[in-house]
């Protein structure tokens, strides 16, 4: 069965430095997402992504985070100048028609 | 907008004995309604949706959900707990172009008794 799958499942950084987290979302699917998921709290969307352009963002995704599809399989995201409060668990999405299929995703720790 | 409550953060119920997780929602337009599971340290795994058509939808390992319009509620039953059931349940909403994006409710932690 096709899933998504990301990389690192961790990841632990200091803060003030960048990270990138990867993506491959399942092949034939045109919408991609990233969410986050802070210790104990909602699942939050932060970005979609179709037709290699962001479609939508939330208040979240400010201008240190940002997205790319460098090639035809990865979806990254990427924070410049990671801080405390970006430690949470990040989920990559993607879907074809209707229904979101996540990946595992990574935790990410900023010390 | 949109928005999901799921009543009740944390639900135990007896091995064998019907699971009932409670999902209301509210929207400006007709939703689309779905129902993850996580298990620890894993993923969001799609359990059901209901986009259009039959309102009873069944999912995976035996749950359904019921959308009901006039209540605006999703809740998901499953007749008979299985101990691997124990995980975290989110209700989420979306719109109806398919691919937006989804709106979670806080979730619900499901433990299941021996």
């Amino acid at each position: 069965e096709p899933e998504v799958t990301q990389t690192p499942s961790h990841q632990v950084t200091q803060m003030g430095q960048e990270v990138i987290l990867r993506c491959v979302p399942i092949s034939n699917h045109l919408y991609f997402y990233w969410y986050r998921q802070i210790l104990g709290q909602k699942v939050e969307f932060l970005v979609s992504f179709y037709n290699n352009e962001i479609s939508e963002k939330s208040e979240i995704f400010d201008d240190q985070f940002s997205v790319e599809r460098p090639d035809g399989s990865n979806f990254t995201l990427k924070i410049r100048s990671t801080k405390l409060e970006d430690s949470a668990m990040y989920f990559c999405a993607s879907s074809y028609i209707t229904g979101l299929f996540f990946g595992s995703g990574t935790q990410l720790s900023v010390l | 907008a949109q928005s999901v409550t799921q009543l009740g953060s944390h639900v135990s119920v007896s091995e064998g004995a019907l699971v009932l997780l409670r999902c209301n929602y509210s929207s400006s337009v007709p939703p689309y309604l779905f129902w993850y599971v996580q298990y620890p340290n894993q993923g969001l795994q799609l359990l059901l949706k209901y986009t259009t058509g039959a309102t009873l939808v069944k999912g995976i390992n035996g749950f359904e959900a019921e959308f009901k319009k006039s209540e605006t509620s999703f809740h998901l039953t499953k007749p008979s707990a299985h101990m691997s059931d124990a995980a975290e349940y989110f209700c989420a909403v979306s719109g109806r172009s398919g691919n937006e994006k989804l709106t979670f409710g806080t979730g619900t932690r499901l433990t299941i008794i021996p």
